[in-house]
């Protein structure tokens, strides 16, 4: 099974802020990547697929990148509602599915 | 709009068998695959299970494998999971997601927690 690891697993910033999480992947996924943001209580939400194609209706200070095996998730100028768990996915063995353990980024 | 709402959620002993549903309304149903992700509480995503849009085919996590069944009915847009054999590791929030991008998770239900405890 293809395995993500996400890094750092944790991480503090501040409002306006430039904040890049990592994705590896076990084994080559091409740009089968999405990511998915998830606020407490809440089901995750997608913000990007295919490594780098910015989900309708999520904001531009977004953005992905990578290829084969790391992948980055990038927020220009982070805002308030941008604190939470950010998940990367791989669907390259559709239909399984495996997550990143997820960054959790946190008010400095 | 695209709605899934899931029930059936609940606390069961270890051994126990507990049935998972997810009304989906706003698309055809019958049109799109359909998978199950849980999330054990202070933890992260979990794929568990995923049948296809005709209830065809199913594929399953190991750790699941021979304790949860998938299933559909799509004369009532209804999507299934029925979990036998629960254990404490089974404890988590089960979500339903459309498949409408072979693999890629657009809508998800809100989520029922299910809770294995003696």
């Amino acid at each position: 099974a293809i395995q993500l690891t996400q890094s750092p697993s944790s991480l503090s910033a501040s409002v306006g802020d430039r904040v890049t999480i990592t994705c590896r992947t076990s084994q080559g996924i091409s740009t089968s990547l999405a990511w998915y943001q998830q606020k407490p209580g809440k089901a995750p939400n997608l913000l990007i697929y295919d490594a780098s194609t910015l989900e309708s209706g999520v904001p531009s200070r977004f953005s992905g990148s990578g290829f084969g095996t790391e992948f980055t998730l990038t927020i220009s100028g982070l805002q308030p509602g941008d604190f939470a768990t950010y998940y990367c996915q791989q669907f390259t063995s559709y239909p399984l599915l495996t997550f990143g353990g997820g960054t959790k980024v946190e008010i400095k | 709009q695209v709605q899934l709402v899931e029930s059936g959620g609940g606390v069961v002993q270890p051994g126990g068998s507990l049935r998972l549903s997810c009304a989906a309304s706003g698309f055809t149903f019958s049109s799109y695959g359909m998978h199950w992700v849980r999330q054990a509480p202070g933890k992260g995503l979990e794929w568990v299970t995923f049948i296809w849009r005709d209830g065809s085919k199913k594929w399953y996590a190991d750790s699941v494998k021979g304790r949860f069944t998938i299933s559909r009915d799509n004369s009532k847009d209804t999507l299934h999971l029925q979990m036998n054999s629960l254990t404490v590791e089974d404890t988590a929030v089960y979500y339903c997601a459309i498949d409408f991008r072979l693999g890629i998770l657009t809508y998800w239900g809100q989520g029922t927690l299910v809770s294995v405890s003696s």
